[in-house]
């Protein structure tokens, strides 16, 4: 059964930072990989979606990877800012439904 | 854009009650799912329907049923709730088949008191 693991599970760090998000699932059979900004309260946004057939991903100051073959996906956030403070889940599966990781906590701290 | 729109953002309901929560979407997307949200828990998915009349249980589909007779409305119906149905809830749709994106909805926060 697929799980997905995101480590770490909060992390703060001051405005302008590189920083990158780790998701790690079991299955290489995933077919796809999306990553989700969810702030308090409110429901998901899509942000990047990479197709088994695919490397990475991108959108402006995000970029995302998926390597099936060691079961990992990275989100890499650019030039951080405050607006960027979310929470951020990874989602993968190998049907129509997707298996959540539990999200990491991102503060950026102006 | 894709629009997912949920009946409430809000709601409070007493124990025994029987909830309606809608979802509608505004992209002919075929499939539709309902998933809730616990602290520690993550999304966990309850129910999902790939067509119209069409549905297939999720991880938790105990003390819920659903409704799709048209192609942009999934409802979820609990016909007792429970204080431990106290949760977020979140409706997504995408496209058919697997590698198409979900969107979902701003979520509805549920209390049963």
């Amino acid at each position: 059964k697929q799980e997905v693991t995101q480590i770490p599970a909060a992390l703060s760090v001051p405005e302008g930072e590189n920083l990158v998000l780790n998701c790690s699932f079991t299955d290489s059979a995933i077919y796809n990989l999306q990553w989700f900004r969810q702030d308090p309260g409110k429901g998901l946004t899509s942000l990047l979606l990479i197709q088994s057939s695919q490397r990475e991903q991108t959108s402006g100051r995000l970029n995302a990877s998926l390597d099936k073959s060691s079961g990992r996906s990275t989100l890499y956030i650019a030039a951080s800012q405050p607006g960027d403070s979310a929470t951020y889940l990874c989602a993968g599966g190998a049907t129509n439904k997707l298996i959540f990781g539990t999200g990491t906590l991102l503060a950026v701290q102006p | 854009d894709v629009k997912v729109t949920q009946s409430s953002r809000y709601l409070v309901k007493r124990t025994g009650e029987k909830v309606f929560l809608e979802c509608v979407q505004d992209m002919d997307h075929e499939n539709m799912f309902w998933y809730r949200q616990d602290p520690g828990l993550g999304l966990r998915l309850i129910y999902f329907s790939y067509d119209v009349k069409m549905k297939e249980k999720g991880d938790i589909p105990e003390g819920y049923s659903v409704s799709r007779e048209k192609k942009e409305r999934f409802s979820l119906i609990l016909e007792s709730a429970s204080t431990n149905q106290t949760s977020m809830y979140l409706c997504a749709s995408s496209l058919q088949g697997r590698a198409h994106e979900q969107y979902f909805g701003p979520g509805t926060r549920l209390t049963v008191t």
